[in-house]
């Protein structure tokens, strides 16, 4: 089975400043059909999980462009570029390359 | 508008049974990928299970045996059979759509609490 691990646990950004959070996974998320299964999601508080990234870098409808993911093979990386009250919540990242599909276990973002 | 709708959550007795149901609308249901996931409260997600359209049915481990997942294309329904519930079932049971390898829509969720 493929762990995601997500660093840090809670990251406390300042309003404007950029936030970044990192997602490891204990094997190569490289599918046989050549794509990287790797998406993040955000979960605002008494909200359900809503789609941010999916394949590494794609924004999801919506997203607004503050929002960035990159990275390949086992590591990744999500950035806010701009940090908005907004987007206060939980971040995870998911690997759906191998079943069992696994998520990271979340990271916190709150304002200082 | 894509929407998911989750129902048939509630309180249940350790090995006793729910289903949990999801209506779909806003999209061609038949053509994708459905799936559940759950979420401790106050804890992170954890993938269930997933259908494939109207083919393979793919589990995680804890609950193979005991989860059937299973959809009625007519009726643009997901469902989750739960049997043999236990105390670590408990969690709110979120339906999504998954495409391009990521969930791009999901339910509000349905709470499932197994005690006695």
């Amino acid at each position: 089975d493929i762990v995601m691990t997500q660093t840090p646990l809670s990251s406390p950004v300042t309003l404007g400043q950029p936030a970044s959070i990192s997602c490891r996974s204990s094997q190569s998320l490289v599918h046989s059909d050549g794509n990287t299964y790797l998406s993040w999601l955000q979960q605002r508080p008494g909200q359900p999980p809503r789609l941010l990234i999916y394949k590494i870098s794609n924004r999801f409808s919506g997203v607004p462009d503050r929002f960035g993911g990159s990275g390949a093979g086992t590591d990744f990386t999500l950035r806010i570029s701009r940090v908005e009250p907004e987007d206060v919540g939980v971040y995870y990242c998911m690997q759906a390359t191998q079943f069992p599909l696994s998520f990271g276990g979340g990271t916190k973002v709150e304002i200082k | 508008e894509v929407e998911l709708v989750e129902s048939g959550g509630g309180l249940v007795q350790p090995g006793g049974s729910l289903r949990l149901s999801c209506v779909a609308s806003g999209f061609t249901f038949s053509s994708y990928w459905m799936s559940w996931v759950r979420q401790v409260p106050g804890k992170g997600l954890e993938w269930v299970a997933s259908s494939e359209q109207d083919s393979a049915q793919y589990y995680v481990d804890s609950v193979k045996g005991r989860f059937t997942i299973f959809r009625d294309s007519a009726k643009n329904s997901l469902y989750l059979q739960m049997n043999s519930l236990r105390a670590e079932d408990t969690a709110v049971y979120y339906c999504a759509r998954s495409e391009l390898g990521a969930f791009n829509y999901w339910g509000q969720g349905t709470l499932v609490t197994v005690s006695s």
